[in-house]
């Protein structure tokens, strides 16, 4: 089935680095959303693409829709301590019309020390 | 506008028991999926509803079913708990269904430990 690999596991900084994350596949996406999760909350979008090539900014936030449909990255500039918390990308996989699921990485932990 | 809406929060059942979860989505849509995420196999999709029909099914045995009404709210039930089924139960919506274009939000998930 369709498996998304996200790296890296997890992240120690600085605050004030920039942060960049990756996800990459075997099989084509039509949609990569990245996700950011606190502890005990559930995933809050950060960033929607919808387009191979796209490329797409939420403040401080940066992410990327690979032109092959199979990857996308997310870039975090001047990263301040709330950025803490598990960052997850997930796509949505070609299947039946009328339908849809998210396939989910692994998750990227992000650590800032102050 | 008001968010995903999962009730109850948290709740503790004992192994055998079963539990119903209840979604109400952001208004207006009719998109209704639920994911399970624990700590060995992160976030796995369960189901999808639209317009009161299930459109898609993730690998989940049986004792895992779900519905959606008319108002778009949807309850997801399992039966028989296990203690593999501790978890975190999130719902998440959309506009609309289908594989192309769709912003898919979450709420804050129920807590499910079964012991």
């Amino acid at each position: 089935g369709q498996q998304l690999n996200q790296s890296p596991q997890s992240m120690f900084i600085q605050e004030g680095e920039d942060v960049s994350m990756n996800c990459t596949s075997s099989s084509i996406f039509n949609t990569w959303l990245w996700y950011k999760q606190d502890p005990g909350e559930g995933p809050v979008l950060l960033i929607a693409l919808y387009k191979a090539g796209e490329l797409t900014s939420n403040g401080r936030l940066t992410a990327q829709f690979g032109i092959t449909r199979k990857d996308s990255f997310l870039n975090i500039s001047a990263s301040i301590p709330s950025d803490v918390g598990i960052y997850f990308c997930a796509g949505q996989p070609i299947i039946i019309q009328g339908a849809q699921k998210l396939v989910f990485g692994q998750g990227t932990r992000l650590t800032i020390n102050p | 506008k008001a968010g995903v809406t999962q009730t109850p929060r948290y709740l503790i059942k004992t192994r055998g028991q079963q539990v119903t979860l209840s979604c109400s989505p952001i208004s207006g849509h009719r998109s209704v999926s639920w994911y399970q995420q624990t700590p060995g196999q992160g976030l796995q999709f369960l189901f999808e509803y639209f317009s009161e029909t299930q459109r898609n099914k993730g690998n989940f045995p049986g004792r895992f079913s779900g519905r959606q009404f008319s108002n778009s709210r949807s309850e997801m039930n399992v039966s028989t708990l296990e203690l593999g089924d501790s978890a975190l139960y999130l719902c998440a919506s959309s506009l609309k269904t289908g594989h192309s274009g769709n912003t898919i939000y979450f709420g804050e998930g129920s807590w499910l430990t079964v012991v």
